[in-house]
């Protein structure tokens, strides 16, 4: 039973496509992200979410709009893709709080702009 | 300066050896410190989490934490070739959401 998953896993499309990626946690965390890991696998926070609020929004595009339907759900949606938002997108979530509390990744959505 | 800073590699070690990774972070309130492996093609797991100065012992894997030179290590004994992955630092601020990563450190272990 999977705890954090994420569809599609890869995902090729088009210069100027609008894509979905969806992720949903089972783990009862509160807070959820999305992180994009790029060619030299630097993880880099785009987004996160603390009990469906909107809580860190780092320089990103606004081509890049993320939703969350409830705290268990946390959907990426970007508009008019480029060639440069080829990447790994990883959703994670994690119970923040106080200190020890690990951060869990989902098996990753491979993005190809073509 | 990086938050977070990792040597990229490769790190090249015999079987049976003891690697050691470092990593250096800038937010002396830092108190939540982890290491994750991420082999290719995969995402990162969780191998260790650390929170007091001092070393921490899991199987093969030590973590050692230094907050007044700000670096955390991790050492791994009896080195297999299965180790071979890239090893991801990560830190957090206790009260925030934030997650900061290095850029990983790519270790070889040579069979």
């Amino acid at each position: 039973d999977t705890a954090v998953s994420q569809t599609p896993k890869y995902l090729v499309t088009q210069m100027g496509n609008d894509k979905s990626i969806k992720c949903e946690q089972n783990l009862g965390h509160d807070t959820m992200y999305w992180y994009k890991q790029d060619s030299k696998k630097f993880l880099k926070i785009m987004f996160s979410y603390n009990n469906k609020e909107l809580i860190i929004n780092e320089t990103v595009p606004n081509r890049f709009s993320p939703k969350s339907p409830d705290k268990a759900h946390l959907n990426l949606h970007i508009n008019s893709l480029e060639l440069g938002d080829s990447a790994v997108y990883f959703c994670a979530s994690s119970q923040v709080g106080f200190s020890g509390n690990t951060i869990y990744f989902g098996e990753g959505s491979w993005l190809t702009v073509v | 300066q990086k938050e977070v800073e990792q040597n990229s590699g490769p790190l090249s070690v015999p079987e049976g050896a003891i690697a050691s990774l470092n990593c250096t972070y800038s937010d002396r309130g830092s108190q939540s410190f982890f290491w994750y492996r991420q082999y290719s093609g995969k995402s990162p797991e969780l191998i260790m989490s650390i929170y007091s100065n001092g070393d921490k012992e899991d199987g093969r894997f030590t973590a050692q934490l230094n907050k007044a030179s700000q670096y955390v290590s991790l050492l791994i004994r009896d080195s297999q070739p299965s180790d071979s992955a890239t090893y991801l630092c990560a830190v957090n601020r206790p009260g925030t959401y934030k997650y900061i990563f290095g850029t990983g450190t790519r270790l070889k272990v040579l069979a």
